[in-house]
């Protein structure tokens, strides 16, 4: 079946200006995770989704950051008054839980880079 | 707080060799473990996961690691190289209960003819 996909693959934006990166996680997955990657870094969490619980936003790195997710599948997260310092690849990944409330494995989308000039 | 450290940065081995990538993590009770790796431009894919029982897990593409309780470690090891196996890699942890995974820095790994 498919997996989670991006888009867009590339975004080359000024700053100053807002970017929406999308993310369509695997159909049944009801838990969502977005992690921003920067040059030679791990993943640093970003924001989780459950199903229709409020989501986790303990990762974002400041107000200009934020993410919403539309009838517990798509999600989008938006950036805003972009910085070069927000330049990294920014990785979508989806999982199903156990009975127990713990995460299974998660399956990661290609990533949108985003470069801010 | 929970922590996964994978103390080397970058590893070169020759195609053939042997390979083990060092995982150590922090974590209270039993963790869920996980390996991942990252083929440039490519996004993550799972090697290999131990939630619990035998603490030695089998992977795709050759890959096993083994969880040592006592080491709080999950090394990743493949006893064959291939040239194909040059990515980054990650291993991260995963609560069994709770929502934050955690992830390692990411090993290099260069394979050379």
């Amino acid at each position: 079946g498919a997996g989670v996909s991006q888009s867009p693959s590339n975004k080359v934006t000024e700053k100053g200006k807002d970017v929406e990166l999308r993310c369509d996680p695997i159909s049944g997955h009801t838990a969502l995770y977005w992690y921003r990657q920067s040059l030679g870094q791990g993943l640093e969490f970003l924001i989780y989704f459950q199903g229709n619980s409020a989501p986790d936003k303990s990762g974002l790195p400041s107000d200009r950051f934020s993410a919403e997710r539309t009838g517990g599948s798509v999600s989008t997260l938006t950036i805003q008054r972009t910085q070069q310092e927000d330049s990294a690849v920014y990785l979508c990944a989806s999982s199903t839980r156990f009975s127990s409330g713990a995460y299974n494995e998660q399956f990661f989308g290609p990533g949108t880079r985003l470069t801010v000039l | 707080a929970q922590s996964v450290t994978q103390p080397d940065i970058h590893i070169t081995v020759s195609e053939g060799a042997s390979l083990e990538l060092r995982c150590n993590y922090s974590y209270g009770a039993t963790p869920y473990l996980f390996w991942y790796v990252q083929s440039p431009g490519q996004g993550l894919q799972l090697l290999l996961k131990y939630f619990s029982g035998d603490t030695l897990v089998q992977g795709i593409k050759g890959f096993e690691a083994e969880f040592k309780r006592s080491q709080s470690s999950f090394n990743l090891r493949k006893p064959s190289v291939h040239w194909s196996d040059a990515a980054e890699y990650f291993c991260a942890v995963g609560p069994n209960t709770g929502n934050q995974f955690y992830f390692g820095t990411g090993t290099s790994l260069t394979v050379i003819p």
